[in-house]
Formats: C-alpha cells, structure tokens, sequence
C-alpha cells in the first residue's frame, strides 16, 4: 500500500518570504499523480498543485511550485512571496493512475505567515 | 466554490443513531468519493462510486454504507454511530475514475456524536 509522510507538523513564514513543505512517499508503482491540498480554516479542501509522475518537469501554479524527484520519492511545495491567506493546513497526496484512483493523503502541515 | 455540494452542513446526533450524508457531484462528473477527516485517523479515504457502481473500497466499516443514484447524487449511511465517528466527511467528485481527472472536494459535513 501506498503511504504519505508530512515530517513537518508546523511550519511558520514571514509575509514575502519563501517556505518549503516537505513530502515523501513510498510506491511501488511507476504511473500515478502527485497533488497539494490546501485546508484554510473554512475546512474546504482546496486544489494548489498536480504532478504528473511521467514529467520530469516540476509543476508551478504562480507563487506555487514542487521540486519532484522521483527517486528519492520526494515531492516538496515551495511557496514564494508568502501572503497571509497562504496559512492553511496543506495536506500532500498521492493517486495511482492503475487501481481505484482514490487519494491517498500525508499527515498535513500547518503554515502560520507572520505579518 | 468547487460545484460539489454536501447536505447537511452540520450534524449533532447521540450513540446508536443512523444518519445520512448526502452528496451531489459536479454537473458532469460520474465518480464520486467519500473521505473522512478525524483527529485520529487524518483523512483517509472511505469508498469511490462509478456511474451508480461501487468501484473501490477503503477503509470503510460495515456499519457504513453508500450508494450512488441515476441521477449520480451519492448518500453515505452510517449507523451504530459511536463516539469516534465524530468527523468532517468530505465528498469528491470527478468526470472519470482516470488518474488525469482532478477531483473537486465538497465543502464537508461536520459529524458530531455525542
């Protein structure tokens, strides 16, 4: 089966400045998605990013970026320029592209951004 | 807002009880999942319905069950309700089971036992 590790339980962050959330997975498969979920205190589960296990580019969605790296089966979010709407629970998760596609989610990390 | 709306928002109830959560997917999405997000377990997922067909199962127990119905709304049904069932239920929706298709999380029904 597979798992998601969230080492960090909490995270804190100046407004402006760059944070990194860290994530590993194990998986014996070779074809599946990478995902960060964002969880703001409305508790709405919120899409941030996606990666393609097949690409070797990493993703980025504006201030959002991932540094994938496939062997090391790790999958870290960078967050730049850091705002106070970025604090949030941010949960990593993983999908197979092969059986059921359900999400399978890390622990979370809670950012706090000091103003 | 995601297009996936949950019913109730709330849901305060005592030990022994049976209620249902109900779930419509996305104007066009045909699969739906149900999460479950507690203290103790984190979110984990609970069961992915197809077009009206059971396609995977998670870590579901048998005092829970769920449906999909033509018209592809879902309910989950819990019943014995116990103490640790206390949690947020969240239902996605996606077009397809594929991997490509991002799934979009409802807003949750927030589960009180007491």
């Amino acid at each position: 089966a597979q798992t998601v590790t969230q080492s960090q339980p909490e995270m804190s962050v100046q407004e402006a400045e760059t944070v990194t959330l860290s994530c590993t997975y194990d998986t014996s498969e070779s074809d599946y998605y990478l995902f960060w979920y964002k969880q703001p205190p409305s508790r709405q589960m919120i899409l941030v990013i996606r990666q393609e296990a097949y690409k070797q580019q990493n993703a980025t969605e504006n201030r959002f970026s991932v540094n994938f790296q496939k062997a090391a089966k790790s999958f870290s979010l960078k967050i730049s320029d850091s705002q106070l709407g970025d604090a949030a629970m941010y949960f990593c998760a993983y999908r197979s592209n092969n059986a059921g596609n359900m999400l399978t989610f890390g622990g979370g990390t809670r950012l706090m951004v000091k103003p | 807002d995601s297009g996936v709306t949950q019913t109730p928002k709330h849901l305060i109830t005592a030990t022994g009880q049976r209620v249902t959560l109900r779930c419509s997917p996305r104007s066009g999405d045909l699969s739906v999942y149900w999460y479950q997000q507690s203290l103790d377990q984190g979110l984990q997922f609970l069961i992915q319905y197809y077009n009206g067909e059971e396609r995977a199962k998670g870590n579901i127990l048998e005092r829970f069950s769920a449906q999909q119905f033509p018209d592809l709304h879902s309910e989950l049904n819990l019943s014995s309700l116990e103490l640790g069932d206390s949690a947020l239920y969240f239902c996605a929706s996606s077009e397809t089971p594929r991997g490509t298709d991002t799934q979009y999380f409802g807003p949750g029904t927030r589960l009180t036992v007491l």
